[in-house]
């Protein structure tokens, strides 16, 4: 059962341009909303991440917007960057205790010049 | 940084030895986890503990068991290593502040031949 669709699996984008990543989910008991990158020979850092009581929160070129009734998440990076280039993923919280993550996929972002 | 600790980064062993994997934090959090991850899966959660002596099943937990006899240290081990469980480990942790980000090491690349 997968918890947690990613998409795209893959993306490439051009210096300065604008990268997208979504994230769809059906356990509607998901209350944190969390994005984190990784780079190569590294865990996961987290990146930026939202309550489902707002519908947007923006941290530098980074956005993320949330559709509680779609059941979806996006990732927006403003202006990427090569050092934007990076596996991303969505990690939905459970309410439940533990803090637990469920992981999406993962896309692979390459910023070319 | 987290202080999180991975030991070994990398090992490679053969079929049916068994395998400790080690996670050291300084951070004193109460929540400490065991992710794999593999292509085109995301991480995957092992195990996790909320406490000392306090261990739960993830959902990819077959094959695998864990310890936590301080705070500071949570122990993997794969009692009977087999060649699917080939993999980068991941410890992360966490502190047990509702919706607190979970922190990663740098993994252990794990290879069973």
């Amino acid at each position: 059962q997968q918890q947690v669709k990613q998409s795209p699996q893959s993306l490439i984008v051009q210096k300065g341009g604008i990268s997208i990543i979504n994230c769809a989910y059906e356990n509607t008991a998901f209350d944190y909303f969390p994005w984190y990158q990784q780079f190569p020979g590294k865990g996961p850092a987290l990146l930026i991440a939202i309550r489902p009581d707002v519908s947007e929160k923006k941290e530098g070129r980074f956005t993320i917007s949330f559709n509680k009734s779609a059941k979806q998440f996006s990732l927006h990076i403003m202006d990427s960057q090569p050092g934007d280039s990076a596996t991303y993923f969505c990690a939905p919280k459970g309410a439940g205790g533990g803090n637990k993550l469920t992981f999406g996929t993962g896309t692979q972002l390459k910023v070319e010049l | 940084d987290a202080g999180i600790t991975q030991s070994p980064r990398h090992k490679v062993t053969e079929t049916g030895t068994p395998v400790t994997l080690r996670c050291h934090q300084t951070e004193n959090h109460r929540y400490m986890y065991w992710y794999r991850q593999d292509p085109g899966h995301g991480l995957r959660l092992i195990h996790y503990s909320y406490g000392v002596k306090d261990t739960d099943k993830g959902e990819v937990s077959d094959g695998y068991s864990v310890s936590r006899s301080k705070t500071e240290d949570f122990l993997l081990t794969l009692e009977s290593a087999t060649s699917s469980q080939t993999s980068v480990y991941f410890c992360a942790i966490s502190s047990d502040s509702v919706g607190q980000p979970q922190h990663f090491g740098d993994g252990t690349r794990l290879s069973i031949l």
